[in-house]
């Protein structure tokens, strides 16, 4: 159970701003909202995280609402080398895990000249 | 280098060959986790380990598997008398503690032919 729903997939044209939804509505306080990224045939790459104020960083920002049930990712002009699954994480302590990811699907964003 | 390095990036074995799977870590980093992706599959968690210790270790898929982690740094997955079930990029992320954004090296492809 992966805590979250992101749509399967999502089309942006390059240099547009590309805005990756995601609802997290059973979010306890104290769980971060993690998102991670995989370009195909490559390891997942971490993208940005946040508990509930919005972030950003030079990768992307993360905009929370103030009930915390959901989330957007925004890349703010989005190229051709964002298109990768997107995955948005709710990311608790667990005695036996550590921090582990809970991977769920994902949402596949492709962007198109 | 910097990230965290896997070997080897792929490997093909014969059906009933034991395997080892090496991880070393960002230098310093504590936690230490395993996934492994199976084509057209998302990431499932197999293993974490804090320092040298996995608090537990259900998440290896069967007996076959198993893990350690030497001087708080590299670790080994081993498979023995490997199945062609366990083709998957096998994947290692490390994170600083344990509830920091975690790292993850490009993986391990094994083919199990």
């Amino acid at each position: 159970d992966a805590k979250t729903t992101q749509p399967p997939s999502m089309d942006c044209a390059e240099g547009r701003a590309a805005n990756l939804p995601c609802n997290h509505s059973t979010i306890s306080g104290n769980e971060y909202v993690y998102w991670y990224r995989q370009i195909h045939s490559q390891g997942p790459q971490y993208i940005i995280h946040g508990l509930k104020n919005n972030e950003t960083n030079e990768m992307a920002s993360l905009i929370i609402t103030e009930d915390r049930k959901s989330s957007t990712l925004i890349l703010p002009h989005a190229t051709l080398r964002d298109t990768a699954v997107y995955y948005c994480i709710v990311r608790a302590s667990n005695s036996n895990s550590g921090y582990a990811l809970n991977f769920g699907k994902g949402t596949s964003l492709l962007v198109t000249p | 280098g910097a990230g965290v390095s896997q070997s080897p990036s792929n490997k093909v074995t014969e059906k009933g060959k034991d395997v080892e799977l090496r991880c070393d870590p960002i230098s310093g980093h504590t936690a230490l986790y395993w996934y492994r992706q199976s084509l057209g599959q998302g990431l499932e968690f197999l293993i974490y380990f804090q320092g040298n210790s996995a608090p537990d270790k259900s998440g290896l898929p069967s007996d076959r598997f198993s893990a350690e982690r030497t001087g708080g740094s590299v670790s080994t997955l081993t498979i023995q008398r490997t199945q062609q079930e366990d083709s998957a990029v096998y994947l290692c992320a490390s994170s600083l503690v344990d509830y920091t954004e975690a790292f993850f090296g490009q993986g391990t492809r094994l083919t199990v032919v």
